[in-house]
């Protein structure tokens, strides 16, 4: 059971769209629909912004989107706001009720 | 609202073994919707999914921590409790307790506590 491949960082001006790539094997985000995010501001608790790939929990902007495409899950974020500034790791169901991790990426507001 | 929260023993000694446990308010851990469980978060790295109960006492480990880690629900008193046995300075992390939805994400966490593994 390997991390999850994430950039280590991305960027954007306020207004714009990012997307943070996710890639994981056959074995679990190749596998399963179950791609979870979440966004972690420094010295706070991370928060859940995507589950299930791509369903938003009551209360995150709908400017946060997840999609799947083979190995690979994405988060993209539009219309980026200076809160953005923050890390964020992906999440994947690995079979056998486990999870792994992305490593995270930090993502600057320009 | 249902809340999370973490209690640790901040300072743990290499090879012995350190104990989290997890006091849930607002809400039953008795719940057949959520799973229970504890991630961990080296300082200036990334998460790492630990474990997870179900009420019924299902557990589940990671794999690469498995030999060391036991996970236990206590109903009675609304709380779950994490032994992480021969630790080591890489055991050195912010521990959260998380509430789990049972198909997928990690709902509600603790504010996360910091064991220092240290001699």
């Amino acid at each position: 059971q390997s991390a999850l491949t994430q950039p280590a960082s991305v960027s954007g001006s306020p207004g714009q769209s990012i997307t943070i790539s996710c890639t994981g094997t056959s074995s679990d985000v190749g596998s399963y629909n179950l791609v979870s995010w979440y966004q972690q501001h420094p010295g706070k608790a991370p928060k859940l912004m995507i589950y299930e790939g791509s369903k938003r929990p009551s209360g995150v902007s709908n400017r946060f989107s997840g999609s799947k495409s083979g190995n690979t899950a994405s988060l993209t974020i539009s219309g980026l706001q200076a809160e953005d500034e923050a890390d964020y790791y992906c999440c994947s169901y690995a079979g056998s009720s486990t999870r792994v991790f992305g490593g995270g990426t930090k993502l600057t507001v320009l | 609202q249902l809340q999370l929260q973490e209690s640790g023993p901040g300072l743990v000694k290499p090879s012995e073994t350190l104990s989290l446990s997890c006091t849930v308010s607002g809400g039953s851990i008795s719940s057949s919707s959520y799973y229970w469980g504890c991630i961990r978060q080296p300082p200036g790295k990334g998460l790492e999914w630990i474990a997870s109960i179900y009420y019924r006492g299902n557990t589940y480990y990671n794999p690469s921590l498995k030999s060391r880690v036991t996970i236990s629900a206590d109903t009675s008193n609304n709380q779950f409790s994490l032994k992480l046995s021969s630790v080591t300075a890489a055991d050195t992390a912010v521990y959260y307790c998380v509430r789990q939805r049972v198909v997928d994400g990690y709902d509600i966490w603790g504010q996360g506590t910091l064991v220092t593994v240290s001699s």
